[in-house]
């Protein structure tokens, strides 16, 4: 069963280089979340897509782009990625419309910027 | 601001040992829900409790949610190294928004 997938596990960029995390959902689930972790800081949500074609900011959104490219794939872009931007960004998916039903995680993807 | 308050924010205990954590908020949730964060995976889901006062156990986790819907507890009786881990509360709001704390980071020496 694999759930969510998130690729790469890990990266390491410059500051102003670009990249693309992947994500992809095998449960059918209708809406994902793309979040990033940071000591001291909890789960923040940066954008999410409650159902294939639809994408919404969320609480910290300002240097990412998304797209949801069917029902089963999230990707999330840095454009010009920024030392701020180091942290682990976790994809998640959830059966229910609403940011309410219960959140499957992928393992994470581990970015640092110099 | 915090809209949900963890607290300790750190607890290390010896294996047998019982530990209660906190999930505290001046706000109302329709629900919260608790999830298990171990090193290098992702959070996953443990418990949702919905109605206020509602008390659910899951072997040796005893979680409460609180009268009023504001906060909620984690007890863990007799914990083994395997509850070492991240434990994460996450509040739904009115607006249908998943909140999430900061987190009770959980060690539990051998």
């Amino acid at each position: 069963n694999a759930g969510v997938t998130q690729t790469p596990k890990f990266q390491v960029l410059k500051t102003g280089q670009s990249m693309t995390l992947q994500c992809a959902q095998d449960m059918n689930h209708n809406s994902m979340y793309w979040y990033r972790q940071d000591p001291g800081m909890g789960l923040r949500l940066i954008y999410y897509s409650a159902s294939e074609g639809t994408t919404d900011k969320g609480e910290v959104p300002n240097g990412y782009n998304v797209s949801r490219l069917n029902k089963r794939e999230f990707s999330l872009r840095l454009e010009s990625a920024a030392p701020s931007q180091t942290s682990v960004y976790f994809c998640a998916s959830s059966e229910l419309a609403a940011n309410t039903g219960e959140l499957f995680f992928g393992e994470g993807s581990r970015l640092t910027v110099l | 601001t915090q809209l949900l308050e963890q607290s300790p924010q750190f607890l290390s205990i010896q294996e047998g040992e019982n530990l209660t954590v906190y999930c505290n908020s001046s706000s109302v949730f329709s629900s919260l829900q608790w999830y298990r964060q171990e090193p290098g995976e992702g959070p996953v889901l443990l418990v949702t409790v919905v109605t206020g006062g509602e008390v659910k156990k899951l072997k040796r986790l005893t979680f409460q949610f609180g009268d009023a819907r504001k906060d909620s507890s984690l007890h863990i009786t007799a914990a083994q190294p395997g509850d070492t881990g991240l434990y994460l509360c996450a509040g739904v709001q009115g607006n249908n928004r998943l909140a999430f704390g900061k987190g009770n980071q959980v060690v539990v020496i051998p």
